[in-house]
């Protein structure tokens, strides 16, 4: 099956930017998503983007895709302590009927 | 986005009890909904998939008379464990999908304890 890859932690000092890399395999990808957990609650959707498309920004996030090496990342600009929590990165295909989650990465933002 | 609501937020039973899961669409109908189990400190791992109106699609590996899903409304879909486990302890999370973007938007989702 497809798979989804992300490291599992990122640490970075309040204000500074946080990059969260993914790597996918699914060459038929469609659309690439990212999600926000904090503990002990659901997943919050941040943003996608479409796979013709090679940058989206919306505010603090900015979404770049490389889809020639299967790699999309998430920059957070001035992160702040309300940023730590866990990221993910998530994938649909054209004919896939459901989403391919990678593992998540903690971001701890330090003060 | 879509907005949704599961309830109860957390429930503790003990073992050889059923659980009843609801999740709601409040905004949004929705004739697909998701229903995802999630491990501590683990990623989502798809249980099945809710049709409004029709038998629910179960991935490999879930038993499908121990997690009974029934979507009889646009708007809700519920998930009951049966005989329920120690190892069914988990957090239970649903999700629509809808808009743009084909995006999915997930419930906060439910914590089951096994006792």
């Amino acid at each position: 099956g497809e798979d989804v890859e992300q490291s599992l932690f990122l640490s970075v000092r309040e204000g500074d930017s946080s990059v969260i890399n993914c790597t996918y395999t699914d060459s038929s990808s469609t659309y690439l998503y990212w999600y926000k957990q904090e503990p002990g609650a659901g997943l919050q959707l941040l943003t996608y983007i479409f796979s013709n498309m090679d940058m989206k920004q919306d505010q603090r996030l900015t979404v770049l895709l490389n889809k020639k090496d299967k790699h999309l990342s998430l920059r957070i600009a001035d992160t702040q302590t309300g940023d730590s929590a866990i990221y993910f990165c998530a994938e649909i295909g054209g004919s896939a009927r459901q989403l391919t989650f990678g593992s998540g990465t903690q971001l701890t933002v330090l003060p | 986005g879509a907005v949704v609501s599961q309830h109860p937020s957390w429930v503790i039973c003990k073992s050889g009890t059923s659980v009843k899961i609801e999740c709601r669409s409040l905004d949004f109908q929705a004739t697909t909904m998701f229903w995802y189990r999630q491990f501590p400190k683990q990623s989502l791992m798809l249980m099945a998939t809710s049709n409004e109106g029709s038998k629910a699609t179960y991935e490999q590996g879930v038993e499908k008379d121990k997690f009974l899903i029934n979507h009889a409304s646009l708007t809700l879909s519920t998930l009951t464990v049966t005989s329920a486990h120690p190892e069914d302890s988990s957090f239970y999370i649903c999700s629509v999908r809808g808009g743009a973007g084909n995006e999915q938007f997930f419930g906060p989702g439910t914590r089951l304890t096994v006792l």
